[in-house]
């Protein structure tokens, strides 16, 4: 089955870019039919979607987010990416990857699986 | 901006005992060209990701024990949990969209 694993830097300087990559295994990207996301938690907090993209390239983002976020996609290694530019503490949080199932971007859709998630600090 | 609305924040029950979780959507979740509502339901256990329990409000992911079922249509859905068991005690959120509930914590009485 589809497996999901998070990696990249724990630690972040406030005003820098947070850069952090999902490597998919048991499933290809580039076989369609589903889109790639990141979704972070705040520490005890609820969920928010940051955003995801298609292995065509087309993206969509949460509008809260979109001036600071660019999702890509590398379909020759598997993975997707995420950059959260100009961070600060606010963008501390628990940053899950997921598959998205959707028939309607941004509407209706769903998530599974999802990756165990990475704690990203913003700290100088 | 859609709102999903959980009820209640937090809830205790008894083992064996039903639990019920409400969500309201301040918008129709119904996808009118295959009349589906894309409300689904998440579990979240301390420590790890959550975990789909629920589409289509009341299409239960394969896995998933009996005993957790959904309805609703529209604006108003809800989760329940027939006879709760010891490793039922999670977080479950509600999601339509880009948009998850707050989350109800549920706990043993």
């Amino acid at each position: 089955q589809v497996q999901l694993q998070e990696s990249g830097p724990g630690l972040v300087k406030p005003s820098q870019t947070l850069s952090l990559t999902c490597t998919v295994s048991g499933g290809s990207i580039s076989s369609g039919g589903y889109y790639w996301s990141w979704i972070r938690q705040h520490p005890g907090k609820g969920l928010e979607w940051i955003g995801y993209i298609y292995y065509s390239g087309s993206t969509y983002y949460n509008p809260s987010l979109k001036s600071r976020v660019t999702i890509s996609v590398d379909t020759s290694k598997n993975q997707f990416s995420l950059k959260l530019s100009s961070v600060t503490a606010a963008d501390t949080a628990v940053y899950y990857c997921a598959r998205a199932i959707v028939v309607v971007p941004a509407a209706h859709n769903w998530f599974d699986p999802w990756g165990q998630g990475t704690l990203v600090t913003v700290s100088s | 901006d859609i709102v999903m609305t959980q009820s209640p924040d937090s809830l205790a029950v008894s083992l064996g005992e039903r639990a019920t979780i409400n969500c309201k959507s301040s918008q129709s979740v119904l996808y009118s060209s295959n009349n589906k509502n894309y409300l689904a339901w998440y579990q979240q256990k301390p420590g790890q990701p959550p975990k789909l329990l629920i589409y289509w409000a009341s299409t239960r992911e394969s896995g998933v024990p009996d005993r957790f079922s959904g309805s609703g249509s529209g604006t108003d859905f809800t989760l329940t949990i027939s006879s709760l068991q010891a490793e039922d005690v999670a977080v479950y959120y509600c999601h339509y969209g880009y948009t998850f509930g707050q989350g109800t914590k549920l706990e043993i009485k």
